[in-house]
């Protein structure tokens, strides 16, 4: 059974810098099908795509965020890590990392950890 | 802003059929296989349909996806109260990002 499941504190202060783990179960992160993503939530508002890495340790990050984020994994631990500086109250959300699966050219979520919810606040 | 474009909100009564649009660019779904989420509420999403029209296993064969030059559809037939969600659209940008849509809360009737 494939699990992601997310870890990292509920509240940082403005400014301050988000490190978020993702422990993945079920599958290795040196398989070269898979790799693993990172998906944030706002309360009320839609899915907003982070980061993403794979197992030849390819990186791709938001346009918008690239300046902020940084991916990385242990594959001896099975973690993927993401930190985000500089937080702000607009990044509050619910994180979620999620498996990517390839199959030729095709990529998918599947499945999605339970998500957290970090609250960014003062 | 979402780069794919879904109706906010879609509706029908138990057993009606109903579709979601999701509208995008030459960059994503016009060169990328897109894919559907379900998000029930206060849950994390799950894959729906991928690979523009494929079903993983355990979805109900009522769940239906199809692609158009730069646009997609999905399709719920036989609708049921348990499909009450929000679903969301994604797709690979050749600008090397995934791209989502904004999301359509389904309510059933």
């Amino acid at each position: 059974q494939v699990t992601l499941k997310e870890s990292g504190p509920v509240l940082v202060k403005p400014t301050e810098t988000l490190t978020l783990t993702c422990t993945v179960s079920g599958f290795s992160l040196s398989n070269a099908r898979m790799g693993v993503s990172w998906i944030r939530q706002p309360p009320g508002k839609a899915l907003e795509w982070l980061a993403h890495i794979f197992s030849n340790d390819e990186k791709s990050y938001s346009t918008s965020l690239k300046s902020r984020l940084t991916i990385s994994k242990d594959t001896s631990k099975s973690q993927v890590v993401l930190t985000m500086t500089n937080m702000d109250p607009v990044d509050t959300a619910t994180y979620y990392c999620a498996r990517i699966v390839t199959a030729m050219a095709d990529r998918w979520f599947d499945p999605w950890g339970q998500g957290t919810l970090v609250t960014v606040s003062s | 802003q979402s780069v794919l474009t879904q109706p906010p909100s879609a509706s029908g009564t138990p057993g009606q059929r109903v579709t979601i649009s999701c509208s995008g660019s030459s960059s994503n779904i016009g060169s990328n296989t897109v894919n559907w989420y379900q998000q029930l509420p206060g849950t994390a999403p799950k894959l729906l349909i991928y690979s523009n029209n494929q079903r993983p296993s355990g979805v109900p064969d009522r769940f239906s996806g199809s692609k158009s030059g730069t646009s997609a559809s999905l399709a719920i037939s036989g609708l049921q109260s348990e499909d009450e969600a929000d679903y969301y659209c994604a797709a690979w940008d050749d600008s090397l990002s995934w791209v989502f849509g904004g999301g359509t809360k389904l309510t059933v009737l």
